[in-house]
């Protein structure tokens, strides 16, 4: 079944205490991003990544790192976790062209006190 | 740089009406156009995109949206809801043409009432 697999589902935990979600993809696809969605402000790209090795910021990178050293894994990565990125995370991925069609994984809600 | 605009935040509408969920887009260059939908609970999955051609799209679960060019529009409509159409919708686009990043509007949660 082609699938977008995140992990953990849910997740809380400190301020300052590095946390890494995972996201994993079946597909072959080229393209990965990672979003947050925050009431009212819907989703905004955090980092995307057009294949391997090749990744650049999105709208909101800020504490926040990438890293693509597979192609089917596509990593968000919080060193120090402040209580402003508590937020539903979801990871996405498609296939080289503008028109294709984005799959979403289940989405990761983090908490962080 | 392009954007998308969700007026309604919220659309309450009793099952087996008809719905309207809007959507505008501006943007400098050609553009395609998408719909996703969202359940509880759940990741976003594609409902219906418009590319070129006719510019009425038929989508997934009854869905279709019209693409107005002088309107910047892409309007979702369903002629009669069930509530299994609960959901948020986000309306979506992205530059023709090479990687182009997709932008989201901000969503519209449709509240189907029994």
């Amino acid at each position: 079944e082609a699938q977008v697999t995140q992990n953990p589902r849910y997740l809380i935990t400190v301020t300052g205490k590095k946390l890494t979600v995972t996201c994993s993809q079946n597909m072959n696809h080229e393209y990965m991003s990672w979003y947050r969605q925050d009431p009212g402000l819907g989703l905004r790209q955090i980092y995307y990544s057009m294949n391997v090795e090749v990744t650049d910021k999105g709208d909101v990178p800020e504490g926040y790192k990438v890293s693509r050293k597979e192609k089917r894994n596509f990593p968000l990565i919080l060193e120090s976790p402040s209580p402003n990125q508590t937020s539903l995370y979801f990871c996405a991925s498609r296939q080289q062209g503008a028109g294709t069609e984005a799959f979403f994984g289940q989405g990761t809600r983090l908490t962080v006190v | 740089a392009q954007s998308v605009t969700q007026l309604d935040s919220q659309v309450p509408v009793f099952e087996e009406a008809p719905v309207e969920l809007r959507c505008n887009y501006s943007s400098s260059v050609s553009v395609y156009l998408f719909w996703y939908v969202q359940y509880p609970n759940q990741g976003l999955q594609l409902l219906l995109k418009y590319l070129s051609g006719s510019t009425l799209v038929k989508g997934i679960n009854g869905f279709e949206a019209e693409f107005n060019k002088s309107q910047t529009s892409f309007h979702l409509r369903k002629p009669s809801v069930h509530i299994s159409d609960t959901a948020e919708y986000f309306c979506a686009v992205t530059g023709s043409g090479g990687y182009q990043k997709v932008t989201f509007g901000t969503g519209t949660k449709l509240q189907v009432i029994p």
